[in-house]
């Protein structure tokens, strides 16, 4: 089946600790992106990425860090200099094109505690 | 900048009672204009593209227009599981990036 895979699905970081959201996909695009949903808000941007090894910072990028490494890989490391880190976070990719569709990820709910 | 305004923020519906879900947006080189529809707790589900003023997509009970400025999604005979919430997203010329707004969030009682 091809997709997005996200995980993990909870997850629960201390004040201070860095934590890596992972994302990989089987779709062959080259484009993958991450956004934040926090309530009654709409999806904004962290970082995304139109190709191996290169990256763009998008909306909401401090605090935040990626890496592309590999086409089908695409993980997010939340630092501690994240002073609000708990929200849904969700990864995606689209074909490199511009006007295609981008398929999400299942997400990931992070919670500081 | 790219904007995007989606309303009504919540919207109640019968069973059975149409009704239409609205996307403005403003952005330089309109590129896709992107329907999708998220189940709480779960990643957005892809619906439509729209690509240019006047052009129109249907999907069983769903429907999505657009003009140079909005874009409609229109809801016939809805059913109780045609609730979620419903977001709009706008890709502009420059790049890849979608631009969301901030979602509908509809229910239809039975």
């Amino acid at each position: 089946d091809g997709g997005i895979t996200q995980s993990p699905k909870y997850l629960f970081r201390k004040e201070g600790q860095n934590v890596t959201l992972s994302c990989e996909q089987n779709l062959n695009h080259d484009a993958m992106y991450w956004y934040r949903q926090d309530p009654g808000q709409g999806l904004r941007l962290i970082y995304y990425s139109q190709i191996v090894n290169d990256f763009q910072k998008g909306d909401i990028a401090e605090g935040y860090s990626v890496s592309r490494e590999k086409k089908e890989s695409f993980p997010l490391t939340v630092t501690s200099a994240q002073k609000n880190p708990t929200a849904f976070y969700l990864c995606a990719s689209s074909s490199r094109s511009g006007g295609t569709e981008a398929f999400f990820g299942q997400g990931t709910r992070l919670t500081v505690v | 900048e790219d904007q995007v305004t989606q309303s009504p923020e919540a919207l109640r519906l019968q069973e059975g009672e149409s009704s239409s879900l609205n996307c403005s947006y403003t952005v330089s080189g309109l590129r896709g204009l992107f329907w999708y529809r998220q189940d709480p707790g779960k990643g957005p589900e892809f619906l439509f593209t729209l690509y240019s003023a006047g052009e129109e997509k249907e999907k069983e009970r769903l429907k999505a227009t657009l003009t140079k400025k909005e874009s409609f999604l229109h809801i016939t005979a809805p059913k109780p599981e045609d609730s979620a919430t419903y977001l709009c997203a706008v890709q502009e010329g420059k790049g890849n990036k979608l631009v969301f707004g901030a979602g509908t969030i509809l229910r239809v009682k039975s």
